[in-house]
Protein backbone atom coordinates (compact mmCIF):
# COMPACT_ATOMS: atom_id res chain seq x y z
CA UNK A 1 0.00 0.00 0.00
CA UNK A 2 1.06 3.49 -0.97
CA UNK A 3 1.78 5.87 1.66
CA UNK A 4 0.20 8.74 0.33
CA UNK A 5 -2.54 7.87 -2.23
CA UNK A 6 -4.35 10.07 -4.38
CA UNK A 7 -6.88 9.92 -7.57
CA UNK A 8 -4.48 10.56 -10.14
CA UNK A 9 -7.44 12.52 -12.39
CA UNK A 10 -7.85 14.27 -14.45
CA UNK A 11 -10.35 16.22 -13.15
CA UNK A 12 -11.94 18.22 -15.97
CA UNK A 13 -14.33 20.77 -14.56
CA UNK A 14 -15.62 24.23 -15.90
CA UNK A 15 -14.75 27.93 -14.69
CA UNK A 16 -16.92 28.66 -11.50
CA UNK A 17 -16.96 25.09 -10.42
CA UNK A 18 -16.06 23.51 -7.51
CA UNK A 19 -13.73 20.91 -7.34
CA UNK A 20 -12.64 18.81 -4.14
CA UNK A 21 -9.59 16.12 -3.82
CA UNK A 22 -9.16 13.66 -1.29
CA UNK A 23 -6.13 11.60 0.11
CA UNK A 24 -5.53 9.59 1.98
CA UNK A 25 -2.04 8.14 4.43
CA UNK A 26 -1.36 4.97 6.08
CA UNK A 27 0.56 6.42 8.75
CA UNK A 28 -0.80 7.72 11.76
CA UNK A 29 1.92 9.25 13.22
CA UNK A 30 2.05 11.53 10.73
CA UNK A 31 2.14 14.91 12.35
CA UNK A 32 2.45 17.55 9.20
CA UNK A 33 0.25 17.44 6.21
CA UNK A 34 0.38 20.15 2.60
CA UNK A 35 -0.91 20.65 -0.72
CA UNK A 36 1.57 22.08 -3.50
CA UNK A 37 0.18 22.34 -6.39
CA UNK A 38 2.64 21.68 -9.61
CA UNK A 39 2.24 23.02 -13.14
CA UNK A 40 3.14 21.05 -15.73
CA UNK A 41 6.84 21.24 -16.81
CA UNK A 42 7.82 23.29 -13.21
CA UNK A 43 8.59 22.54 -9.72
CA UNK A 44 6.48 21.56 -6.63
CA UNK A 45 5.23 24.86 -4.80
CA UNK A 46 3.69 25.06 -1.67
CA UNK A 47 -0.34 25.92 -1.88
CA UNK A 48 -1.12 25.75 1.91
CA UNK A 49 -0.73 23.40 4.95
CA UNK A 50 -3.31 21.68 6.50
CA UNK A 51 -3.96 22.20 10.25
CA UNK A 52 -6.18 20.08 12.10
CA UNK A 53 -9.04 23.06 12.47
CA UNK A 54 -9.00 23.21 8.85
CA UNK A 55 -7.51 26.38 7.25
CA UNK A 56 -8.81 28.72 4.57
CA UNK A 57 -7.00 30.51 1.91
CA UNK A 58 -9.16 32.55 -0.34
CA UNK A 59 -10.53 29.98 -2.82
CA UNK A 60 -9.07 27.14 -0.98
CA UNK A 61 -10.03 25.13 2.10
CA UNK A 62 -8.06 22.09 3.00
CA UNK A 63 -9.50 19.62 5.84
CA UNK A 64 -7.79 16.68 7.90
CA UNK A 65 -9.44 14.03 9.24
CA UNK A 66 -7.23 12.18 11.62
CA UNK A 67 -9.59 9.57 12.40
CA UNK A 68 -10.04 8.76 8.76
CA UNK A 69 -6.57 9.55 7.87
CA UNK A 70 -7.07 11.82 4.68
CA UNK A 71 -7.09 15.03 3.81
CA UNK A 72 -8.77 17.08 1.62
CA UNK A 73 -8.52 19.93 -0.56
CA UNK A 74 -11.86 21.98 -1.78
CA UNK A 75 -11.41 24.88 -4.75
CA UNK A 76 -14.28 27.10 -5.23
CA UNK A 77 -14.76 29.66 -8.36
CA UNK A 78 -12.30 27.36 -10.63
CA UNK A 79 -10.22 29.80 -12.68
CA UNK A 80 -8.14 28.65 -15.71
CA UNK A 81 -5.11 29.63 -13.93
CA UNK A 82 -5.62 26.55 -11.61
CA UNK A 83 -4.99 23.71 -13.72
CA UNK A 84 -2.08 22.22 -12.60
CA UNK A 85 -1.41 19.20 -10.58
CA UNK A 86 -2.22 19.32 -7.14
CA UNK A 87 0.26 16.54 -4.83
CA UNK A 88 -0.99 15.41 -1.23
CA UNK A 89 1.85 15.80 1.62
CA UNK A 90 2.49 14.30 4.35
CA UNK A 91 5.51 13.88 7.09
CA UNK A 92 7.57 11.08 7.59
CA UNK A 93 6.85 10.58 11.32
CA UNK A 94 9.45 12.62 13.67
CA UNK A 95 11.71 13.56 10.44
CA UNK A 96 12.33 16.33 8.22
CA UNK A 97 11.23 14.03 5.34
CA UNK A 98 8.48 14.44 3.33
CA UNK A 99 6.16 11.59 1.40
CA UNK A 100 4.50 12.91 -2.07
CA UNK A 101 1.49 11.37 -3.18
CA UNK A 102 1.46 11.08 -7.16
CA UNK A 103 -1.06 14.07 -7.71
CA UNK A 104 -3.84 14.93 -8.58
CA UNK A 105 -4.36 16.56 -12.28
CA UNK A 106 -7.20 19.42 -12.09
CA UNK A 107 -8.11 20.92 -15.99
CA UNK A 108 -9.98 23.76 -15.81
CA UNK A 109 -12.25 24.40 -19.14
CA UNK A 110 -13.58 27.76 -20.42
CA UNK B 1 11.63 34.80 -0.41
CA UNK B 2 13.43 31.37 -0.61
CA UNK B 3 15.49 31.15 -3.75
CA UNK B 4 16.98 27.32 -4.66
CA UNK B 5 18.74 27.49 -7.76
CA UNK B 6 20.42 24.21 -9.41
CA UNK B 7 22.75 24.66 -11.64
CA UNK B 8 21.22 23.35 -15.13
CA UNK B 9 17.70 23.36 -16.46
CA UNK B 10 18.16 20.64 -19.50
CA UNK B 11 21.35 18.10 -19.47
CA UNK B 12 22.52 15.38 -22.19
CA UNK B 13 25.04 12.84 -21.50
CA UNK B 14 26.42 9.28 -23.02
CA UNK B 15 26.19 6.11 -20.87
CA UNK B 16 28.84 5.80 -18.52
CA UNK B 17 29.98 9.21 -18.25
CA UNK B 18 30.00 11.19 -14.29
CA UNK B 19 27.27 13.83 -13.60
CA UNK B 20 27.34 16.31 -11.65
CA UNK B 21 24.05 18.34 -10.42
CA UNK B 22 23.93 21.36 -8.10
CA UNK B 23 21.93 23.20 -6.16
CA UNK B 24 21.90 26.07 -4.08
CA UNK B 25 20.17 28.14 -1.38
CA UNK B 26 20.31 31.01 0.01
CA UNK B 27 17.97 30.77 2.98
CA UNK B 28 20.41 29.08 5.70
CA UNK B 29 18.33 25.51 5.56
CA UNK B 30 19.62 22.88 7.34
CA UNK B 31 17.88 20.70 5.25
CA UNK B 32 18.52 19.62 1.39
CA UNK B 33 17.25 17.11 -1.11
CA UNK B 34 17.46 15.58 -3.84
CA UNK B 35 13.92 13.68 -5.89
CA UNK B 36 14.23 12.13 -9.14
CA UNK B 37 10.33 12.76 -10.61
CA UNK B 38 8.84 10.36 -13.22
CA UNK B 39 5.66 10.02 -14.86
CA UNK B 40 3.41 7.98 -12.72
CA UNK B 41 5.98 7.31 -9.77
CA UNK B 42 5.47 10.81 -8.13
CA UNK B 43 8.77 12.42 -6.61
CA UNK B 44 11.19 9.69 -4.93
CA UNK B 45 13.68 10.96 -2.48
CA UNK B 46 17.15 9.74 -3.83
CA UNK B 47 19.02 11.72 -0.49
CA UNK B 48 18.73 14.22 2.08
CA UNK B 49 21.72 15.89 4.40
CA UNK B 50 20.23 17.46 7.63
CA UNK B 51 23.87 19.23 8.04
CA UNK B 52 26.95 20.19 6.39
CA UNK B 53 29.00 16.72 5.98
CA UNK B 54 26.11 14.60 6.87
CA UNK B 55 23.88 12.73 4.71
CA UNK B 56 21.49 9.91 4.57
CA UNK B 57 19.72 7.37 1.99
CA UNK B 58 16.94 8.14 0.83
CA UNK B 59 14.53 5.62 -0.75
CA UNK B 60 16.54 4.96 -4.02
CA UNK B 61 19.93 5.80 -3.41
CA UNK B 62 21.46 3.20 -5.70
CA UNK B 63 23.60 4.87 -8.69
CA UNK B 64 24.47 8.01 -6.87
CA UNK B 65 26.08 9.89 -3.95
CA UNK B 66 26.06 13.14 -2.65
CA UNK B 67 28.45 15.76 -1.39
CA UNK B 68 27.65 18.74 0.96
CA UNK B 69 30.89 20.68 1.91
CA UNK B 70 28.62 23.91 2.90
CA UNK B 71 25.36 24.58 4.06
CA UNK B 72 24.17 26.18 0.95
CA UNK B 73 25.23 23.52 -1.69
CA UNK B 74 24.03 19.95 -2.16
CA UNK B 75 25.38 18.21 -5.40
CA UNK B 76 24.01 14.87 -6.89
CA UNK B 77 26.79 12.53 -8.31
CA UNK B 78 25.67 10.05 -10.86
CA UNK B 79 28.96 7.88 -10.59
CA UNK B 80 28.73 6.08 -14.36
CA UNK B 81 25.11 7.25 -15.65
CA UNK B 82 22.82 4.95 -17.04
CA UNK B 83 19.83 5.58 -19.69
CA UNK B 84 17.49 4.45 -16.10
CA UNK B 85 18.81 7.17 -14.82
CA UNK B 86 16.90 9.80 -17.43
CA UNK B 87 14.32 11.74 -14.92
CA UNK B 88 13.76 15.14 -14.04
CA UNK B 89 15.88 16.06 -10.81
CA UNK B 90 14.62 17.91 -8.03
CA UNK B 91 16.38 20.06 -5.11
CA UNK B 92 14.58 21.18 -2.45
CA UNK B 93 15.51 22.53 1.39
CA UNK B 94 13.74 23.39 4.18
CA UNK B 95 14.33 24.45 7.62
CA UNK B 96 15.15 21.62 10.68
CA UNK B 97 11.74 21.01 12.14
CA UNK B 98 9.63 22.85 9.62
CA UNK B 99 8.50 20.20 7.47
CA UNK B 100 7.83 22.96 4.23
CA UNK B 101 10.66 22.27 1.89
CA UNK B 102 11.28 24.83 -1.24
CA UNK B 103 12.12 23.03 -4.69
CA UNK B 104 14.74 24.51 -7.04
CA UNK B 105 13.15 24.51 -10.80
CA UNK B 106 14.94 21.00 -11.33
CA UNK B 107 16.81 19.25 -13.93
CA UNK B 108 15.78 17.23 -16.85
CA UNK B 109 18.73 14.77 -17.28
CA UNK B 110 18.57 12.60 -20.46
CA UNK B 111 21.16 9.71 -20.66
CA UNK B 112 21.45 8.56 -24.26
Amino acid sequence: RKEVEQDPGPFNVPEGATVAFNCTYSNSASQSFFWYRQDCRKEPKLLMSVYSSGNEDGRFTAQLNRASQYISLLIRDSKLSDSATYLCVVNSYNTDKLIFGTGTRLQVFP
Amino acid sequence: DVKVTQSSRYLVKRTGEKVFLECVQDMDHENMFWYRQDPGLGLRLIYFSYDVKMKEKGDIPEGYSVSREKKERFSLILESASTNQTSMYLCASSLSGIGTQYFGPGTRLLVL
